[in-house]
């Protein structure tokens, strides 16, 4: 099984863009099996999926958070990253990677999640 | 706008089954929604319990079953442990719109 690591920052000013990386382990990120997808918990609330990306570089994305995300993906180094910009205290939550299975539309590995709190 | 509900509480007494619920706002679920449940538990990863409506995940126990229940997707816990105190987690994919989440159910065991 997949296994995931989110790593970044765990405090971000607001305004600031919020970067973290997600790396994989026991298996490839070239993989056609997976989606490569952000996931959030925002206090209190459910989860969100915040979009994805698959390994011929097409990505997602939530259309509520318009164009301030952005998910890339590098090959070599086996990670995929997440980008959000103008962070608010609305996005403090708990991100995770996780991977989305395309044959029976699941998710089936997660990372360990990681809080992001906004403020300054 | 789809929307995916779920109840948002329930409680079962230790040793009891309960059977959660995954509904659409508009229209019925089926098995081309490809139901899965996930089981969400603070300071946790989040865990994967089921998947295109009635798999289970690897390691999970068979207590945990996946089911369609009338125009809904089903979780039923058979044997309630206390540890199984958590929120659960639906998700359908819903036409041309990717994955959606339901808002959860929170299990408390009593």
């Amino acid at each position: 099984q997949v296994q995931l690591q989110e790593s970044g920052p765990r405090l971000v000013k607001p305004s600031q863009t919020l970067s973290l990386t997600c790396t994989v382990a026991d298996g490839s990120i070239s993989s056609d099996a997976y989606y490569w997808t952000w996931i959030r918990q925002l206090p209190g609330k459910g989860l969100e999926c915040i979009g994805y990306i698959y390994y011929t570089g097409n990505t997602y994305y939530n259309p509520s958070l318009g164009s301030r995300v952005t998910i890339s993906i590098d090959l070599f180094k086996n990670q995929f990253s997440l980008k959000l910009t103008s962070m608010t205290a609305a996005d403090t939550a708990v991100y995770y990677c996780a991977t989305h299975s395309g044959d029976y539309s699941y998710f089936g590995s997660w990372g360990q999640g990681t809080l992001v709190t906004v403020s300054s | 706008q789809t929307v995916v509900t779920q109840e948002p509480s329930f409680s079962v007494s230790p040793g009891g089954t309960v059977t959660l619920t995954c509904g659409l706002s508009s229209g019925s679920v089926s098995a081309s929604n490809y139901p899965s449940w996930y089981q969400l538990t603070p300071g946790r990863p989040p865990r994967t319990l089921i998947y295109s409506t009635n798999i289970r995940s690897s390691g999970v126990p068979d207590r945990f079953a996946g089911s369609m229940l009338g125009d809904s997707a089903a979780l039923t816990i058979t044997g309630a442990q206390a540890d199984d105190e958590s929120e659960y987690f639906c998700v359908l994919f819903v036409d041309s719109a990717v994955w959606v989440f339901g808002g959860g159910t929170k299990l408390t065991v009593l």
